[in-house]
């Protein structure tokens, strides 16, 4: 079965210092979210792509944050400088999105990238 | 703007019985929603969802959920709960008015399925 694979698992950094966070979606599915999940709390959106292209990105944080998915497959998440605030889950989903059409497609959730900022 | 509300933190049920969680939603437009599970450190896996047609959707592991369009409701349900059962679920609306596809999730609801 086909799986949103994320690297790594977990990540363990002090503040000030840089982080990165992988995805790869499902072969074939043409957006590509990333979310935020803090404890206790559902996931919330940080930036989504359909294809290479920012579709929504109006929840991160720009100053410290960047996403990106140049070939329009996998993506990459920055953090630079990490922040006591940032731990959290990151979690990479992605779903089926024809062009123009949208579809009643599911999330397909990866893993999840666990920070602990110290 | 959309909003999903689980007004239950916990839901304690005892294996056998039957299980609600509870889901209410606010959408400027019509809505699909979506049923989501999560297991400890492990990312979220689709369960069920609505888009249209039959009020009541069956979905995975036995279980389903109930639109009530009126009450802007879309609670979980299963006859009868299995310890296994036991982990956090989560709520999710995307507007159907919008083609942006963006899904806004609940907090959760944690159940527990005592033997």
């Amino acid at each position: 079965e086909a799986e949103v694979a994320q690297s790594p698992r977990y990540k363990i950094t002090e503040k000030s210092q840089a982080v990165a966070f992988w995805c790869d979606p499902i072969s074939g599915h043409a957006t590509l979210y990333w979310y935020r999940q803090i404890l206790g709390q559902g996931p919330e959106l940080l930036v989504q792509f359909q294809d290479e292209s920012v579709v929504d990105d109006s929840q991160l944080p720009k100053d410290r944050f960047s996403a990106e998915r140049l070939k329009g497959v996998d993506s990459t998440l920055k953090i630079q400088p990490a922040e006591l605030g940032d731990s959290a889950m990151y979690l990479c989903a992605s779903s089926i999105l024809d062009r123009g059409i949208l579809t009643t497609g599911e999330l397909f959730f990866g893993e999840g990238s666990r920070l602990t900022v110290l | 703007a959309q909003s999903v509300a689980q007004p239950e933190d916990q839901v304690n049920v005892a294996e056998g019985n039957p299980l609600t969680v509870k889901c209410t939603y606010s959408v400027s437009g019509n809505p699909y929603l979506f049923w989501y599970v999560q297991y400890p450190n492990r990312g979220l896996q689709f369960l069920l969802k609505y888009i249209t047609g039959d009020n009541l959707v069956k979905g995975s592991y036995g279980f389903e959920a109930e639109f009530n369009k009126s009450q802007t409701s879309f609670h979980l349900k299963k006859p009868s709960a299995l310890v296994s059962d036991s982990a956090l679920y989560f709520c999710a609306v995307r507007d159907l008015d919008t083609n942006a596809g963006k899904s806004t999730f609940g907090d959760g609801t944690t159940l527990t399925v005592k033997p």
